[in-house]
């Protein structure tokens, strides 16, 4: 399995926009980028998913690097209720694909008001 | 509302005394899945079940049952639990296996056993 890379901690002021970073150097042609993250006391929330181009919904935005090595989950404004767990996830469209979800550390994102 | 709902939220148990812990969920969902969460090793796969009476291991099966008589449930069975199954544990549920699907999760339930 393809493996992520992300910082261990970010810190964000409130109502700041806030970049999450994610290396994945050895990104296969299948694989979907996925984010998810966990609030406190809370199971994992999916967040977003994208190919090669970037995507948005209600919650983020999700930029794709033009080689797919790397990818960057944005909130645009952080709310206090952000602060979580956020773990960028690989996963692979072949028919090997048995939708376990690989989590890594991923990055514990502090929001001060 | 959708969700998958897990009971107990807690527990707090001895060695050897069977358990199981339900996870169902409302969303008509094919797939779903157990994981269990222990600080520093992250959430790891226990077992999943792409349908009706179909079950498979994951990463961490040892000391686990599962079975999936109806598609909204997918209890948990720790036959003999012990000691290293102390953890938070995570149901999840998603309409197929397939790389596309958001999987949803839910609260979890924490175990202790003494």
């Amino acid at each position: 399995d393809a493996k992520t890379t992300q910082p261990n901690s970010m810190e964000s002021n409130e109502e700041e926009p806030v970049h999450l970073p994610c290396n994945h150097s050895t990104i296969s042609g299948t694989d979907y980028i996925h984010w998810y993250r966990q609030l406190p006391s809370q199971g994992p929330e999916y967040v977003i998913h994208g190919l090669t181009s970037n995507v948005n919904n209600r919650m983020a935005s999700l930029a794709i690097a033009e080689d797919r090595k790397s990818s960057t989950l944005i909130l645009h404004r952080a709310t206090l209720r952000d602060a979580a767990v956020y773990y960028c996830i690989l996963r692979d469209l072949g028919s090997g694909n048995t939708g376990k979800l690989i989590f890594g550390q991923g990055t514990t994102l502090q929001v001060k008001p | 509302e959708a969700q998958v709902t897990q009971n107990p939220r807690y527990l707090i148990t001895v060695t050897g005394k069977k358990l199981t812990v339900t996870c169902s969920q409302n969303m008509n969902h094919e797939y779903m899945s157990w994981y269990r969460q222990d600080p520093g090793l992250g959430l790891r796969q226990i077992y999943y079940s792409m349908n009706v009476e179909v079950t498979d291991k994951g990463d961490v099966p040892e000391g686990y049952k599962v079975s999936r008589k109806e598609k909204r449930n997918f209890p948990l069975i720790l036959e003999s639990p012990s000691p290293n199954q102390t953890s938070l544990y995570f149901c999840a549920s998603s309409l197929s296996r397939g790389a596309l699907q958001p999987q949803h999760f839910g609260d979890g339930t924490r175990l202790s056993i003494l």
